[in-house]
């Protein structure tokens, strides 16, 4: 069964201090891995998608990698204003419309 | 910059009532996606549409329907809402299938 895993489900960094998200998916046959970005009561933002293994992407201080079996989102030297939830969806090649979603990783940054 | 709008920010509603929920993009984008979004259960994708007129149901289709007669509106109709109907809403279009961009979302209170 498709699945996507996101850890940690909450983290609280100090701003300047740089973190990783991942997340994790069991998939037959990737089609994409995308990373959007959601503010409280909001619809989620679009950051990133990733087509195939060693695929990296960057903007600003957030850096997207894939592996086979995983992605990380790094965020370099935050800011109070990343703070956000951070989802994680893939898509099975077999289905080239439906996403598969994580739960999301909480992320708040003190300044 | 694709524009996903959706009708209203916050709706209340009454038991029993039918709901309707519009959806409209300016992107030309043949695909357009209805999800409700509830804590701890993420995202799940209730209908979408690949064309004019066409539909698919997706996850948790039941007590809801969609239509879909211009490309750029797409619109989810709750029969006859029920208090476990109560969530926020998230319509999405894409060009294929695949980057999916969010309108702000519906919080639809049904009492």
């Amino acid at each position: 069964e498709d699945q996507v895993t996101q850890s940690p489900e909450a983290l609280r960094l100090q701003e300047g201090e740089s973190s990783s998200l991942n997340c994790s998916y069991t998939v037959s046959g990737l089609r994409g891995l995308f990373w959007y970005r959601q503010d409280p009561g909001k619809g989620p933002e679009f950051l990133f998608t990733l087509y195939s293994a060693g695929e990296e992407k960057e903007k600003e201080r957030l850096k997207a990698t894939l592996t086979k079996k995983e992605s990380f989102l790094h965020i370099t030297a935050p800011k109070p204003e990343d703070s956000a939830t951070y989802l994680c969806a893939v898509q099975n090649a077999g289905n080239n419309r439906k996403l598969i979603w994580g739960l999301g990783t909480s992320l708040a940054v003190n300044p | 910059d694709v524009k996903v709008t959706q009708s209203s920010r916050y709706l209340v509603k009454r038991t029993g009532e039918k709901v309707f929920l519009e959806c409209v993009q300016d992107m030309d984008h043949e695909n357009m996606f209805w999800y409700r979004q509830d804590p701890g259960l993420g995202l799940r994708l209730i209908y979408f549409s690949y064309d004019v007129k066409m539909k698919e149901k997706g996850d948790i289709p039941e007590g809801y329907s969609v239509s879909r007669e211009k490309k750029e509106r797409f619109s989810l109709i709750l029969e006859s809402a029920s208090t476990n109907q109560t969530s926020m809403y998230l319509c999405a279009s894409s060009l294929l299938g695949r980057d999916q961009f969010f309108g702000p979302g519906t919080r639809l209170t049904v009492l």
